[in-house]
């Protein structure tokens, strides 16, 4: 049973415009969500995170967003840059620290010039 | 700082045979994980350690060993390699901290097993 699920393997987007990728989450427990990316040949890099308290959290030109209710989260990135072009996987832990997180698929993000 | 090092980068194994994978951090946390990613699947955890001496089973544990002498390593061990264990593995670190934090992780090590 997959507890967070990334149901987009992949997305194109202009350069200069909005990306927005998906995940969805089951379990309830879950209280500190991440986003990761990830170029080939290299380990994941972190990007930005958000705790279960809240809403919205926003690093510069990228922006998570956490519906509880829906158990949903959102990663905005604007504008698009070419070098956004990666593997962003969305991933979850139900308990302080990060030593048991719990990975969605991934979505191939790619940057169009 | 080097962060997380995993050694080597890519290993080709025959079936059977045993081999470590090794995991060093330089960042003094106290937790440490190791994952695999296989093809179209986001990482599993594998097995974790929340300190020296501790360690505990993640999603995929079975055909794996692991221990924790020191804080600073956090070997992997297969100790009879099999086709299905093929797969790019990473280690991570992570501290511990109120509110949740991120992991860091290796720069992952390709295993071939044929």
């Amino acid at each position: 049973d997959q507890q967070v699920k990334q149901n987009s393997p992949s997305l194109s987007v202009q350069e200069g415009r909005i990306s927005i990728l998906n995940c969805d989450y089951t379990n309830s427990m879950f209280d500190y969500f991440l986003w990761y990316k990830k170029y080939p040949a290299e380990g994941p890099t972190f990007l930005i995170s958000i705790s279960s308290i809240k809403d919205k959290n926003e690093d510069g030109r990228f922006t998570v967003f956490l519906n509880k209710s829906a158990k949903h989260l959102s990663l905005h990135i604007v504008p698009s840059q070419p070098g956004d072009s990666a593997v962003y996987f969305c991933a979850a832990s139900e308990i302080q620290g990060a030593q048991k997180l719990v990975f969605g698929q991934g979505t191939r993000l790619t940057i169009n010039p | 700082n080097a962060g997380v090092t995993q050694t080597p980068k890519f290993q080709v194994l025959k079936t059977g045979q045993s081999m470590t994978l090794q995991c060093a951090q330089d960042m003094n946390h106290e937790y440490m994980s190791w994952y695999r990613q296989d093809p179209g699947m986001g990482l599993r955890l594998i097995h974790y350690s929340v300190g020296a001496g501790i360690t505990d089973q993640g999603e995929v544990p079975n055909g794996y060993n692991v221990s924790r002498s020191t804080t600073e390593d956090f070997p992997l061990r297969l100790l009879s390699a099999a086709p299905s264990q093929t797969s790019v593995y990473f280690c991570a670190s992570s501290y511990a901290i109120l509110g949740g934090t991120e992991a860091f992780f290796g720069q992952g090590t390709r295993l071939t097993v044929v």
